[in-house]
């Protein structure tokens, strides 16, 4: 019974480059949501998809950053013309609803990027 | 202002001693959910325990307890005859109904096991 899959694990990009993060969820989900841990900080959300729809975009920055989840295939975190600011770790997290409080959320193992 | 303040950057606990990590929480929300993850050093988010804001009870899940004050708006988590590999960062979360989607990280605790 896989898990919430990312990769790469480890991303290394040139600032200008292009970053594209997958994320496949657990098998039955269909909530996915995408978030940045800065070093030494807690996990921000950035962004909450279900089968071809953006729900939540609140916590994603409005230029360079988008996402997506596609009726078939992993969900795609990308951002565009990266910075050196854009050095974090990458968590995929999924959930099979939303309904209830206590429904925790199945986290990815994450993608490292590290922008030079 | 912070939703989640976990105000221990780091915490040593001798093995088999008991040891808390404090989480304070801010919402208006009357309903929330109150989550504890363990990160250890391969990166990954491990789910711990969960508390509801109505729960009667402190949440326990094996060596993990939750002690719940609600009119403190606290969450501590009480982690019983500590192991070794309870050696890890560990990020108290919240989730309100309101926003209901996205979880609230505070900022963390490493916490270290010594033999």
């Amino acid at each position: 019974n896989a898990g919430v899959m990312q990769n790469p694990r480890h991303l290394v990009r040139r600032r200008g480059q292009e970053a594209r993060l997958r994320c496949s969820p657990m098998k039955g989900h269909s909530h996915v949501y995408w978030y940045r841990q800065l070093p030494e900080e807690g996990l921000k959300f950035m962004v909450y998809l279900q089968k071809e729809n953006i729900i939540d975009e609140s916590g994603m920055p409005k230029e360079r950053f988008s996402a997506e989840f596609p009726k078939e295939g992993p969900s795609i975190l990308r951002i565009q013309q990266v910075v050196r600011g854009d050095s974090a770790a990458y968590f995929c997290a999924s959930s099979p609803t939303t309904a209830s409080l206590q429904e925790t959320q199945y986290f990815g193992p994450g993608t490292r990027l590290l922008v030079l | 202002a912070q939703k989640i303040t976990q105000t221990q950057p780091g915490m040593f606990v001798q093995e088999k001693e008991a040891v808390t990590l404090d989480c304070t929480y801010d919402t208006s929300d009357p309903s929330y959910g109150l989550f504890w993850y363990k990160q250890p050093s391969s990166g990954e988010m491990i789910f711990l325990i969960y508390q509801g804001s109505y729960d009667q009870q402190n949440a326990t899940e094996g060596r993990y307890s939750l002690n719940f004050q609600k009119a403190r708006k606290s969450a501590n988590l009480v982690i019983s005859a500590s192991q070794l590999g309870d050696s890890a960062m560990y990020f108290c979360a919240m989730r309100e109904a309101n926003t209901g989607n996205q979880f609230y990280f505070g900022t963390g605790t490493s916490l270290t096991v010594i033999p």
